[in-house]
């Protein structure tokens, strides 16, 4: 089954303690991003990748890193977690010729930061 | 982007056709018309694209008007898993850069009784 899967799903975690979401996508696709939604906000780009080892800043990149070594995995990681990185995080994919069309989304993540 | 209007909500009675209107009365020439969906705090799913004729998929229908300042999503028979967020949005269709970034306005809560 194609899919997007992100983990873990829910995690609550203390300010500064470092911390990685995983999303890993089956479709072989060369486009991968992560985004934060919060209420009122909307969907939010935090980083993309156009191919392995090809990542870059969306509009909220502060605060994250990324790496793409793989085709296939797209990691975010919070090197010093904030409180205000409390949010819904969605990793998405889909093929470098599509634009907007057919993006595919994973579950999402709910982070807690206290 | 072109800018899109949406009624905030809709209801539809399960089993029912839903209709779902979105005005893009200053779209371009070279803009196509997207939906997504969101069911409630789950990832963002593709539902169909369209450029000036009607496209129908598995999912659901597409009317774009002949002016193109208008269309309407149809979901033939809806049902109470699809209730959710519906989000029209009108982008050019090439690929390349920030193009890949999904932005929602405010979108239309359909909700499906039973």
């Amino acid at each position: 089954e194609a899919q997007v899967t992100q983990n873990p799903r829910y995690l609550i975690t203390v300010t500064g303690k470092k911390l990685t979401v995983t999303c890993s996508q089956n479709m072989n696709h060369e486009y991968m991003s992560w985004y934060r939604q919060d209420p009122g906000l909307g969907l939010r780009q935090i980083y993309y990748s156009m191919n392995v080892e090809v990542t870059d800043k969306g509009d909220v990149p502060e605060g994250y890193k990324v790496s793409r070594k793989e085709k296939r995995n797209f990691p975010l990681i919070l090197e010093s977690p904030s409180p205000n990185q409390t949010s819904l995080y969605f990793c998405a994919s889909s093929f470098s010729d599509r634009g907007i069309y057919e993006q595919y989304f994973g579950p999402g993540t709910r982070l807690t930061v206290t | 982007d072109a800018k899109t209007t949406q009624p905030p909500s809709m209801d539809c009675a399960e089993g029912r056709a839903a209709n779902l209107p979105c005005n893009h009365s200053t779209i371009s020439g070279n803009e196509y018309v997207y939906w997504y969906r969101q069911i409630h705090s789950q990832g963002p799913q593709y539902i169909i694209h369209g450029l000036k004729n009607n496209e129908t998929n598995e999912m659901a229908s597409l009317i774009i008007t002949e002016d193109r300042k208008s269309s309407t999503l149809i979901l033939p028979h809806a049902t109470l898993r699809d209730t959710a967020v519906y989000y029209c949005i009108v982008r050019v269709g090439r690929s390349g850069g920030s193009n890949y970034k999904l932005t929602f306005g405010k979108g239309t809560l359909l909700t499906v009784n039973p």
